[in-house]
C-alpha cells in the first residue's frame, strides 16, 4: 500500500508570492491534516479535512488555507508569502477522525524556502 | 503557551544502554498520547501510544509510561541501537478525538553513541 505522497518535495519562492502544496493520502484514508515544522516551534497543527470539509483549524493567519477533494486528496495554499513561512510542511492521513486511538501517517513533507 | 513540552532538545546515550525521553503536558483534557520518530528528510513515523486509562504500554524495545497526576510521560528504549538515532516527538490529543489535531512537543534529538 502506497504511503502518503506530498508534492513537490522542495520549493523555493520569494516574498509576496503564493504557493500550493499537494497531498495524496493513503488509499482508503479519508482524513487529511497539515502540520508546519520549524526548528524553533516543532510541529504545529494547521488544519484538518474530512469529507471535503475543514473540521478544525490551528492558530495560523488566514493566508494559510486548504481544501480537500472528493478523492480525499488535499491541497494547502499560502498566499503573500513571508520569510517566516519557510518550513517543512507535513501532510498526514488517517482513516477517519474522531477516534481516540486515531493514528496519523505522515508524508515526507514539502520543504518550502521563502527568499 | 506550550501545552506539550520536551525539555531536552538532545540526548546522547551509549549503544546497548537505556534511552529515556521525557515529555510533560499542561492540558488536563489530553487523554491520548503518542510518540513519533523522525529521521532527516522524512516524515514522522508512529512509534507507540498510550491511553490515559493506562499507565504503561510496551511494544518490543519501546515502553511508554504515563503519570497522569504529574502530567508526565516517558519513552524508554531498551537496549538502544544505532538506528534509534532520530528526533522523537511526543504528541497529545484531547478528549474530542481528532478534532483539535495533535499537539506536538518540539522534539528531542536522540543520539546513540557506538
Amino acid at each position: 500500500k502506497a504511503g502518503v505522497t506530498q508534492t513537490p518535495r522542495y520549493l523555493i519562492k520569494t516574498r509576496g508570492q503564493q504557493v500550493t502544496l499537494s497531498c495524496s493520502p493513503i488509499s482508503g484514508h479519508r482524513s487529511v491534516s497539515w502540520y508546519q515544522q520549524t526548528p524553533g516551534q516543532g510541529l504545529q497543527f494547521l488544519f484538518e479535512y474530512f469529507s471535503e470539509t475543514q473540521r478544525n483549524k490551528g492558530n495560523f493567519p488566514g493566508r494559510f488555507s486548504g481544501r480537500q477533494f472528493s478523492n480525499s486528496r488535499s491541497e494547502m495554499n499560502v498566499s503573500t508569502l513571508e520569510l517566516g513561512d519557510s518550513a517543512l510542511y507535513l501532510c498526514a492521513s488517517s482513516l477517519a477522525p474522531g477516534q481516540m486511538n486515531e493514528k496519523l501517517f505522515f508524508g515526507s513533507g514539502t520543504q518550502l524556502s521563502v527568499l | 503557551d506550550q501545552q506539550v513540552k520536551q525539555n531536552s532538545p538532545s540526548l546522547s546515550v551509549q549503544e546497548g544502554r537505556i534511552s529515556i525521553l521525557n515529555c510533560d503536558y499542561t492540558n488536563s483534557m489530553f487523554d491520548y498520547f503518542l510518540w513519533y520518530k523522525k529521521y532527516p528528510a522524512e516524515g514522522p513515523t508512529f512509534l507507540i501510544s498510550i491511553s490515559s486509562i493506562k499507565d504503561k504500554n510496551e511494544d518490543g524495545r519501546f515502553t511508554v509510561f504515563l503519570n497522569k497526576s504529574a502530567k508526565h510521560l516517558s519513552l524508554h528504549i531498551v537496549p538502544s541501537q544505532p538506528g534509534d538515532s532520530a528526533v522523537y516527538f511526543c504528541a497529545a490529543r484531547g478528549s474530542g478525538g481528532g478534532a483539535d489535531g495533535l499537539t506536538f512537543g518540539k522534539g528531542t534529538h536522540l543520539i546513540i553513541q557506538p
